[in-house]
This record gives C-alpha cells, sequence and structure tokens, in this order.
C-alpha cells in the first residue's frame, strides 16, 4: 500500500480482556516497528521484526504482551488482560531493512482500557 | 544510556516568523542518524529531516534546516516561514545501528509548536 495502516484506529475493552492491535507495513519493507506512545512516557520501543524474526523482545512491557508478523508483512500486537496502565496510543513503523533506515510510521491505534 | 532531551515542552510563533526547536543527545557511539518527526492532532507521525551524524554539512529541506553540532550532541530544528499547518508535536529522535543489528528510535519527549496567525 501507499503507507503503513494500523487498524483499529480506536479500542475501547474492560479491564481483563485481551486485544489484537494489526499492522500492515508498506510494500517491501523488510523492517517493522512498534512503539508505544504513552501521555508523560513520551514514545517507547517495544519489538522490532527483521522480516518474521523478533530477535530481541526485551522491550516489551510485561509477558502480557505478545507480537507476531506472518509471511514478512502484516503485524499482530496481542495484550492479554488488559490493564489501565496499557491505555495508550501503539505505533507501527516500517523501514526497508533494520538499520539507519527511515522509519514510516502509521497513525497508530489509540487504546483505552477501563 | 541513550537519551534524547528537549528542553522546551511548548513555544508559540507568529505565523511567516522564524522558530528553531532545540534537542540534545547523548550516546557513546560514533555512528548514527538523527531525526526530526512532526506529530499533528491526526497522530500520524512524519518525517520531517534526517541528517547523517558522519555529515558535517547540516540537512536541509525547503523551510526546515537543522544545526548539527557533533561535538556539543545538539540537533535544533528551524523552522523559517512558519505556517499555520506547522503546527504540531515535533519529536527529536535517533538510531544507533549496532552493526545492523537494532536499529530502534530513540525519542525525546516531544516540543508541542503552536503557529498563531
Amino acid at each position: 500500500g501507499a503507507g503503513v495502516s494500523q487498524s483499529p484506529s480506536n479500542k475501547v475493552t474492560e479491564k481483563g480482556k485481551d486485544v489484537e492491535l494489526r499492522c500492515d507495513p508498506i510494500s517491501g519493507h523488510t523492517a517493522l516497528y512498534w512503539y508505544r506512545q504513552s501521555l508523560g512516557q513520551g514514545l517507547e520501543f517495544l519489538i522490532y521484526f527483521q522480516g518474521n524474526s523478533a530477535p530481541d523482545k526485551s522491550g516489551l512491557p510485561s509477558d502480557r504482551f505478545s507480537a507476531e508478523r506472518t509471511g514478512g508483512s502484516v503485524s499482530t500486537l496481542t495484550i492479554q488482560r488488559t490493564q489501565q496502565e496499557d491505555s495508550a496510543v501503539y505505533l507501527c513503523a516500517s523501514s526497508l531493512a533494520i538499520g539507519y533506515e527511515t522509519q514510516y510510521f502509521g497513525p497508530g491505534t489509540r487504546l483505552l482500557v477501563l | 544510556a541513550q537519551t534524547v532531551t528537549q528542553s522546551q515542552p511548548e513555544m508559540s510563533v507568529q505565523e511567516a516568523e522564524t522558530v528553531t526547536l532545540s534537542c540534545t543527545y547523548d550516546t557513546s557511539e560514533n555512528n548514527y542518524y538523527l531525526f526530526w518527526y512532526k506529530q499533528p492532532p491526526s497522530r500520524q507521525m512524519i518525517l520531517v529531516i534526517r541528517q547523517e551524524a558522519y555529515k558535517q554539512q547540516n540537512a536541509t529541506e525547503n523551510r526546515f534546516s537543522v544545526n548539527f553540532q557533533k561535538a556539543a550532541k545538539s540537533f535544533s530544528l528551524k523552522i523559517s516561514d512558519s505556517q499555520l499547518g506547522d503546527t504540531a508535536m515535533y519529536f527529536c529522535a535517533f538510531i544507533v545501528n549496532y552493526g545492523g543489528s537494532q536499529g530502534n528510535l530513540i525519542f525525546g519527549k516531544g516540543t508541542k509548536l503552536s503557529v498563531k496567525p
């Protein structure tokens, strides 16, 4: 596609429920990144993929968070048993490759946990 | 630790005037790239300008230019002829590439810029 797309745009859920956030990167981009943007916390790196592989998962805030990427394209970020502190905007970005390449961002998913 | 500091949480400028946003960063690495991103209320993070640390010449992109001072680890953004559409949050960020193994952006907390008519 022309740009990075994310769905849903907004998600409201109840505490304890699971949510799935989707990212569709720019066609041909092998690298994909997830960031979280919280009020007062700035932008926090969560995880990256090179192809379908995520070599470093240490940025994920807890074991309730997981991510996968299939076919070197679409990625899903899953949050299990959501907590109120998970409320944030989740941004996805893609780039041609890992390294110094410019990252292009999607519009984000705003998650609100009640 | 690798950090980015944006010391101006909010700024305002009159339309058509010039404004400079400050950014300092800290890294012990010698090879890195620096970026300014803009995030309007629509939430979409848009690349404004990028600078390779090995280049001495300051990057320019139309009305946007940077003042890159590598020794001082400073990377300020100058916006000339400010327009109402420049109203947004501006984030300074950099990437340090550990042999191509990672490359996640490290962001500052942002500067909220308001352009007034």
